[in-house]
């Protein structure tokens, strides 16, 4: 069935530096790729997305890009800091838009002062 | 806008009882809700897809007869746990489909289920 995978588990890195999260997609109908990150305990927060008519999309220290001839897409935050410690999840879209959303396993992210 | 009400948000039931958890579409027409669960240090799994006026589709391996869900309005799905046991523990959530937004989803704030 649909997969999404996500890469690495777990990922620490100082504060200041740069944080890449990647996900891989077995779905050719997706075409909706969320990132959340989700805190112990509460509901996932959408953080960025990306359809699939695009490469590319930021939003300040955040950026995503797709690849949709690889079905890869990736999660890249800049200047890390101790507040984006978190469990961030990669999604895709089951079926195309408005279908439910398959997600990666997460991420552990821990920046490191 | 599109903000959907979860409740409870904790809930501690005895073996062998049921716990009712409802989804609330507040300022929005949630005809889908997507019920997913997170088992501690796991990724959310979905578990059935409910539309309002029709039977829920349950995904692979979840008893559609322990877990009964009710679509029976545009503004609220509910998810009950029957005859629940302590594997049944677990972090619930709800999802819907945003109508205003084609490809955004809201999220519930979620359950967090013990039973003990």
């Amino acid at each position: 069935g649909e997969n999404v995978e996500q890469h690495p588990s777990t990922l620490s890195v100082q504060e200041g530096d740069s944080a890449v999260i990647k996900c891989t997609y077995s779905d050719s109908a997706s075409n909706y790729f969320p990132w959340y990150k989700q805190e112990l305990g509460k509901r996932p927060q959408l953080i960025i997305d990306i359809r699939s008519n695009v490469g590319e999309k930021k939003d300040q220290r955040i950026a995503v890009t797709l690849n949709k001839t690889a079905k890869h897409f990736s999660l890249h935050i800049t200047e890390t800091q101790p507040e984006d410690s978190a469990v961030y999840f990669c999604a895709g879209s089951r079926g195309g838009s408005q279908g439910n959303l398959i997600f990666g396993k997460g991420t552990k992210l821990s920046v490191k002062p | 806008g599109a903000v959907v009400s979860q409740h409870p948000s904790r809930v501690i039931c005895k073996s062998g009882t049921s716990v009712k958890i409802e989804c609330r579409s507040l300022d929005f027409q949630a005809t889908t809700m997507f019920w997913y669960r997170q088992f501690p240090k796991q990724s959310l799994m979905l578990m059935a897809t409910s539309n309002e006026g029709s039977k829920a589709t349950y995904e692979q391996g979840v008893e559609k007869d322990k877990f009964l869900i009710n679509h029976a309005s545009l503004t609220l799905s509910t998810l009950t746990v029957t005859s629940a046991h302590p594997e049944d523990s677990s972090f619930y959530i709800c999802s819907a489909p945003r109508a205003s937004d084609y490809y955004g989803y809201t999220f519930g704030s979620g359950t967090r289920l013990t039973v003990v």
